[in-house]
């Protein structure tokens, strides 16, 4: 079973609509990731945290914010949508630095 | 920052057959090198993991191989299955410094196997 969880795992949503993608780890890990994966399979990281309070942009420029006020959780939100903005999102999260990452199952997010 | 670069893109076997996916790293500093395994629907799940002190490291079917001093290594799949068709990804890090707990991700590979 997952310790990772994602919600919701698939989001159709109108253009200009504000959404949040929610990621919660039961784990106690430092430290979490976002990923955006294209349709080509590439994982692009587009935020992370190394703890509470700390977030930093990756290395695709994404128009999304991230939180993490509880170590459990790393919201990201999309103030408004674009079609630009389908795709899957993966959260993921890691207690020994670059080893052991566990990923959600993903938010397949469609704008239309 | 690290580059890393995956090959091939999608590879078919047929079932039985051995199976090899290649990546290259740029940052020689780079010493922990994990391979992710993504299934239809799925998040990349860990199934082996290598450290620069290690040449190759075997689980059952699969083993990794590590050439340091050509900053490139490998996954091996024996005797294949059809549960074996995913993508596959490879990826790199630093164990410490200031991109600790950054792993640097291939492309994928779109395994198939055929039965």
């Amino acid at each position: 079973e997952a310790d990772i969880y994602q919600t919701p795992r698939y989001l159709v949503i109108g253009t200009g609509k504000k959404i949040t993608l929610e990621c919660s780890q039961t784990m106690g890990h430092d430290k979490m990731y976002w990923y955006q994966q294209d349709p080509g399979m590439e994982l692009h990281l587009i935020h992370y945290s190394y703890g509470v309070n700390s977030t930093e942009k990756g290395d695709l420029s994404s128009e999304s914010t991230v939180s993490r006020i509880r170590t459990e959780h790393f919201p990201l939100t999309l103030e408004s949508a674009r079609p630009s903005h389908t795709s899957q999102y993966l959260c993921a999260s890691s207690e020994f630095g670059s080893r052991g990452y566990t990923f959600g199952s993903g938010t397949r997010l469609t704008v239309v | 920052g690290e580059n890393v670069e995956q090959h091939p893109s999608t590879l078919s076997v047929q079932e039985g057959d051995s199976a090899v996916i290649k990546c290259t790293y740029s940052d020689s500093a780079s010493n922990y090198f994990p391979w992710y395994k993504q299934e239809l629907g799925k998040g990349p799940q860990l199934i082996i993991d290598i450290r620069s002190n290690v040449g190759e490291k075997k689980d059952q079917r699969i083993a990794v191989t590590l050439n340091k001093t050509a900053k490139h290594f490998s996954l091996h799949i024996t005797e294949t299955q059809p549960e074996d068709s995913a993508v596959y990804f490879c990826a790199a890090s630093k164990e410490a410094g200031s991109t600790l707990g950054r792993l640097y991700f291939g492309r994928g590979t779109q395994l198939t196997v055929w039965p």
